[in-house]
């Protein structure tokens, strides 16, 4: 695609539900990130990909969260139990390799009542 | 670890007027890169311009340049000419060359409020 696209823009879920997030990346773009940005501060890495590798998944806060990118392409981000500190914007963004500059989607805004 | 601290939460400035904003960084790796990432209400993130730490040089776009200053671990960005487009939310990232771009670590973002 033109750029990099995320559905849903806004997901409002009650606490306990599971939430998936999806990520469609630029087309032939091989590396995907997924970062989490709360309100008033600055986004916080997650985890990233290359092509369907995950070589690093150290920004994860808690085994409630996990992402998958099983052809290599679109990625989803799936939150279980969700509680109320889940609440932010998840952005994703995807380069054409680990040394190159990365294009941000505009985010799925979150917020769990 | 890396830490990048941005210490003006909103800063103000004239059209055609020039503003600075700061930001210090942390890191104990010798090769990084710097960036600076414009965050307009579309929400998106855009990136303003980036700065490896090997060069000396400071990087400039357009209307838009950096103060690099390693030994103090200074990386501010300038902006020249404003305009109301430039109305946004800036964040400071830094991010090591053993990781590549995609570990970026953020600043808390600087506000710039634009007037005519």
């Amino acid at each position: 695609g033109a750029g990099v696209s995320q559905s849903p823009r806004y997901k409002v879920t009650k606490r306990g539900q599971d939430v998936t997030l999806r990520c469609d990346p630029i087309s032939s773009h091989a590396t995907l990130y997924w970062y989490q940005q709360a309100l008033g501060q600055g986004p916080e890495f997650l985890t990233y990909f290359n092509y369907e590798a995950q070589p690093d998944k150290s920004g994860l806060p808690s085994d409630r969260f996990s992402a998958e990118r099983p052809e290599g392409s679109i990625s989803t981000l799936t939150i279980q139990r969700t509680e109320q500190r889940d609440s932010a914007m998840y952005r994703c963004a995807s380069s054409s390799g680990t040394n190159t500059e990365a294009f941000f989607g505009q985010g799925t805004r979150l917020t769990v009542v | 670890a890396q830490t990048v601290t941005q210490s003006q939460p909103e800063m103000s400035v004239q059209e055609a007027e020039t503003v600075t904003l700061s930001c210090t960084y942390d890191t104990s790796e010798s090769d990084y890169y710097l960036f600076w990432y414009k965050q307009p209400p579309s929400r998106q993130m855009i990136l303003v311009i980036r700065q490896e730490a090997y060069k000396q040089q400071n990087a400039t776009e357009n209307r838009f340049s950096v103060n690099f200053q390693k030994a103090a671990k200074s990386f501010s960005l300038k902006i020249s000419d404003s305009q109301l487009g430039d109305a946004a939310m800036y964040f400071c990232a830094s991010s090591n060359m053993n990781t590549g771009f995609q570990k970026l670590v953020f600043g808390t973002g600087t506000r710039l409020l634009v007037s005519p």
